[in-house]
């Protein structure tokens, strides 16, 4: 079955530290897209890929990479985590193709909850 | 500026109910809508999307497009217990890069009275 999967699920991390944040997808789609979800804040984008290879800015990237090793993985680094970065992060994977429309469906993994002492 | 805002920030509903739920966008590049429903512990997952002027009907559920106004709303008849969820309104732009971005309001929280 087609699918997103986060891993991993829950983490702790201290402040200074660096954690990384994985996603595997199976739906064999070019792009892939960071979010982190905060009360108050909805979704924001953090960064996105095209395909292996590229990772481009999303709307709040500062403090964070991310890295697009093959059509499956995309990873969202935190060199330097801070407590600010206490979020659940969802990955989703969605179609290429200009238009919008229906290429813009987005499918999300489960989300990872960061903790950030 | 929040450039898909949504509205109410809660609501609750008896169940068997109807709930209107409204978004609006400050963007003229955003044409495309979606609805998406988030369960407590899951990621969000598409419901519906709308990218003409009127009405589309997805069994209980209907979306409501006034492109004019960048006005979308979702409604929700007979609900029942497994609405009770997170719904965001998203909306992608017309010509885009390939990306197929998709930026999110903040989130209508949605619970039936019991």
């Amino acid at each position: 079955e087609a699918a997103v999967t986060q891993s991993p699920r829950n983490k702790v991390a201290v402040t200074g530290g660096k954690v990384t944040l994985s996603c595997n997808q199976t739906n064999n789609h070019n792009n892939m897209y960071w979010y982190r979800q905060d009360t108050g804040h909805g979704l924001r984008l953090i960064h996105y890929s095209y395909g292996a290879g590229s990772t481009e800015k999303g709307d709040i990237p500062d403090g964070y990479k991310a890295s697009r090793p093959s059509q499956e993985n995309f990873s969202l680094i935190l060199e330097l985590a801070t407590p600010s970065q206490t979020s659940v992060y969802f990955c989703a994977s969605g179609a290429a193709g200009t238009g919008g429309g229906n290429y813009a469906e987005q499918f999300f993994g489960p989300g990872t909850r960061l903790t950030v002492l | 500026q929040q450039k898909v805002q949504q509205s109410p920030e809660s609501l609750s509903v008896p169940e068997g109910g109807m709930a209107s739920l409204n978004c609006t966008s400050s963007d003229r590049n955003f044409q495309y809508f979606w609805w998406y429903r988030q369960h407590s512990g899951e990621g969000p997952k598409a419901l519906m999307s709308i990218f003409s002027d009127g009405d589309k009907k997805e069994g209980r559920f209907t979306a409501h497009l006034n492109k004019a106004s960048l006005h979308v709303s979702l409604h929700i008849r007979d609900s029942q217990p497994s609405d009770s969820a997170l719904y965001f309104c998203a909306a992608s732009e017309v010509a885009g890069t390939g990306s197929n971005r998709l930026t999110f309001g903040k989130g209508t929280k949605f619970s039936l009275i019991p």
